[in-house]
């Protein structure tokens, strides 16, 4: 079993839909959970932390359930822009070092 | 402020050529990492350097060598290319776990 799953994708949805994705760990002893945006043919970059409380930044909702070892991304009122590769990634074991999902590839339509 | 810099952008080797990709940065991090990226693989960690002076393999180190020449510069080596070694190469920082990427190598071995 890979330690972080994502579900590829790919996801079309239109614009103005809502989007959930969920992301699973394997280790109980993870700490910092994260998800990333990536474009195409570029570096990932920060979208947000996932904190045990969950967490709100605009139209960005992500959640850490514990107990089913996940973590959720939702979108709501999709724009064209938010199109890209969502990655989630999961700091180990206490390590700095953070083991990232394969990414989950969201197009969204007009 | 130029964040985590790397160079090549591009590169194009013969299979048995060795090449050295530079990785700097400027925000003071003690944590340096390379990772590869291919298409459904997600991002894999090759080696990390937790901070100065040290270095640890990651999940895909056979093939490389790496050199963590002081707090800001992290090097990666290859010995002798092999055309699995073909992907995309990302060197970030960190403190904490917040990651900051470099914007990749797509290396080609032929």
């Amino acid at each position: 079993r890979k330690e972080v799953e994502q579900d590829p994708g790919p996801f079309n949805v239109p614009e103005g839909a809502t989007v959930a994705f969920n992301c699973t760990y394997s280790n109980s002893a993870s700490q910092s959970f994260f998800w990333y945006r990536q474009d195409c043919r570029k570096e990932p970059k920060l979208l947000m932390s996932v904190y045990s409380s969950g967490n709100e930044d605009g139209r960005f909702t992500a959640q850490l359930n514990r107990a089913s070892q996940y973590i959720s991304l939702l979108i709501r009122d999709s724009k064209l822009s938010d199109s890209a590769t969502y990655l989630c990634a999961v700091n180990i074991g206490g390590a700095q070092k953070l083991v990232f999902g394969q990414g989950t590839r969201l197009t969204i339509n007009p | 402020n130029a964040g985590v810099t790397q160079t090549p952008k591009f590169q194009v080797l013969k299979t048995g050529q060795s090449m050295t990709l530079q990785c700097a940065q400027d925000m003071n991090h003690n944590s340096m990492y390379w990772y590869r990226q291919d298409p459904g693989m997600g991002l894999r960690l090759i080696y990390y350097s937790a901070s100065e002076g040290t270095t640890d393999k990651g999940e895909v180190p056979n093939g490389y060598n790496v050199s963590r020449l002081n707090k800001r510069e992290f090097s990666l080596r290859l010995e002798s290319a092999a055309p699995s070694q073909t992907s995309v190469y990302f060197c970030a920082s960190s403190e904490i776990t917040s990651y900051t990427f470099g914007s990749g190598t797509r290396l080609t071995v032929v």
